[in-house]
């Protein structure tokens, strides 16, 4: 069974502040996807990152960067400089490449940054 | 639309009543989901259509609940005799193909429908 676990589950930054979110996943799968999402308020589910588990090169964008560990099965998100716009839920999710492609969800780490 | 459409945004309904939410996937996108996020909680996986059949029902919690997707674009979920733990939000997602190796695909989400059940 596939399983996300995000550990934190709030985390409250002053602006400007450099931020990690962590994110760690179980699969027996040999192929797979991981995912990062943002929520706001506003409820919907903002894509922010898809990683196929042969790619191991870190990515970055922008503020955002990504560190992916396939040896410890880690997919780690980092915000440079936050803002209080990056206030929101982040979900880090896993997929694997079967026929439906269903994302198993974290639970989920709220973010706060003050101004 | 430009993204997924769900309707509607917010749902109160008494304990015990039928309830229809609707799905209009964007456009050409021939993957949909359906999702279940309780409060606090990550979207649980409820079930899959790749066209108008359903590929895998396997997180429909019981049979209440039921999903058609009948001409393959917008589908709707229907709850029956709703009970106060069906509260939630209900998302819905599409993909414009299942996620295949170095497709360059994903899987967009709408803003949900947010069921209460009183």
């Amino acid at each position: 069974a596939q399983k996300v676990t995000q550990a934190q589950t709030e985390i409250s930054v002053v602006e400007k502040e450099d931020v990690t979110l962590d994110c760690v996943y179980e699969t027996r799968d040999t192929t797979y996807y991981l995912f990062w999402y943002k929520q706001p308020p506003s409820g919907e589910l903002v894509f922010l990152i898809r990683r196929n588990s042969f790619d191991e090169q870190n990515e970055i964008s922008g503020r955002y960067s990504w560190n992916f560990q396939k040896s410890t099965s880690s997919f780690n998100f980092t915000i440079t400089a936050s803002q209080v716009v990056d206030s929101a839920v982040y979900f880090c999710a896993l997929s694997d490449t079967g026929a439906n492609s269903k994302l198993t969800f974290g639970k989920g780490i709220t973010l706060s940054v003050r101004p | 639309g430009a993204g997924v459409s769900q309707t509607p945004s917010n749902k109160v309904t008494e304990k015990g009543k039928y309830v229809e939410l609707r799905c209009d996937p964007i456009s050409g996108h021939t993957a949909l989901y359906w999702y279940r996020q309780s409060l606090g909680q990550g979207p649980e996986f409820l079930i899959y259509f790749q066209g108008t059949g359903a590929a895998d029902d396997s997180g429909l919690p019981n049979d209440r609940f039921f999903a058609v997707r009948p001409e393959g674009s917008v589908s709707t979920l229907k709850i029956q005799r709703t009970e106060r733990g069906d509260s939630a939000v209900y998302l819905c997602a599409s993909s414009l193909t299942p996620l295949r190796q170095g497709s360059g695909n994903t899987i967009y989400f709408g803003e949900g429908s947010w069921l209460t059940v009183v």
